[in-house]
């Protein structure tokens, strides 16, 4: 059964631009959850999408949304890049109830210069 | 507000001798409790979870955790460490207690490294 994918696994931006990233979760999982990871804050959750409704949002500014299509997969958009949102962006899908554990993409790193 | 302290940023043991890395979590609920693994470069895997029913839990590659609610601990071992052991690991609480269904809450890792 395949895992958890995300595209692309590397990014390069320039300040001030905007970023799209992908993830593809485990066929038939219906929640997908978005993680930023850096050296300094660790593991921070961005939101999570179950059925293409956003049911919980993190506290991170509106510069960064998503979204969820009907096939499950899902996007993150960060607008206007800062220096500071260079981190490993991670993705992760469950079945979306209680106590159901969350299987985790690769990740993408992107870098703002 | 539920959270997790990993009591220790780093862990250095032998090959072969016994792990142990410590966290203590605070909720208001019966947590679900996980610990993940992260090497270089990869995402997370799971590596075991705690969702109220045995309090000792197995997990893969010979680790175990105990939940323990009277120390609110839930620390990760396993008796004999492998070389490829070496990797960050992550106590995680689920925050699905206050409704957040999806959400994890992570604690600030603990690098282990393992000596030859």
């Amino acid at each position: 059964k395949a895992g958890v994918t995300q595209t692309p696994r590397y990014l390069i931006k320039t300040r001030g631009q905007q970023v799209t990233l992908s993830c593809s979760p485990i066929s038939g999982h219906r929640s997908v959850s978005w993680y930023q990871q850096t050296p300094g804050q660790g593991l921070q959750f961005l939101f999570e999408y179950f059925s293409e409704t956003q049911r919980n949002k993190g506290n991170f500014p509106g510069r960064f949304s998503g979204r969820q299509f009907s096939n499950s997969r899902s996007e993150m958009n960060v607008s206007t890049l800062e220096l500071g949102d260079s981190a490993l962006y991670l993705c992760a899908s469950s079945w979306g109830t209680m106590n159901t554990e969350a299987f985790f993409g690769q990740g993408t790193r992107l870098t703002v210069v | 507000a539920q959270s997790v302290t990993q009591l220790d940023s780093h862990v250095s043991v032998s090959e072969g001798t016994p792990v142990l890395l410590r966290c203590n979590y605070s909720s208001s609920y019966s947590p679900s409790l996980f610990w993940y693994v992260q090497h270089p470069n990869k995402g997370l895997q799971l590596l075991l979870k705690y969702t109220s029913a045995a309090t000792l839990v197995k997990g893969i590659n010979g680790f175990e955790a105990e939940f323990k609610k009277s120390e609110t601990s839930f620390h990760l071992t396993k008796p004999s460490a492998h070389m490829s052991d070496a990797a960050e690991y992550f106590c995680v609480v689920s925050d699905e207690g206050s409704g957040n269904t999806g959400k994890l809450i992570f604690g600030q890792g603990t690098t282990l490294q393992v000596k030859p």
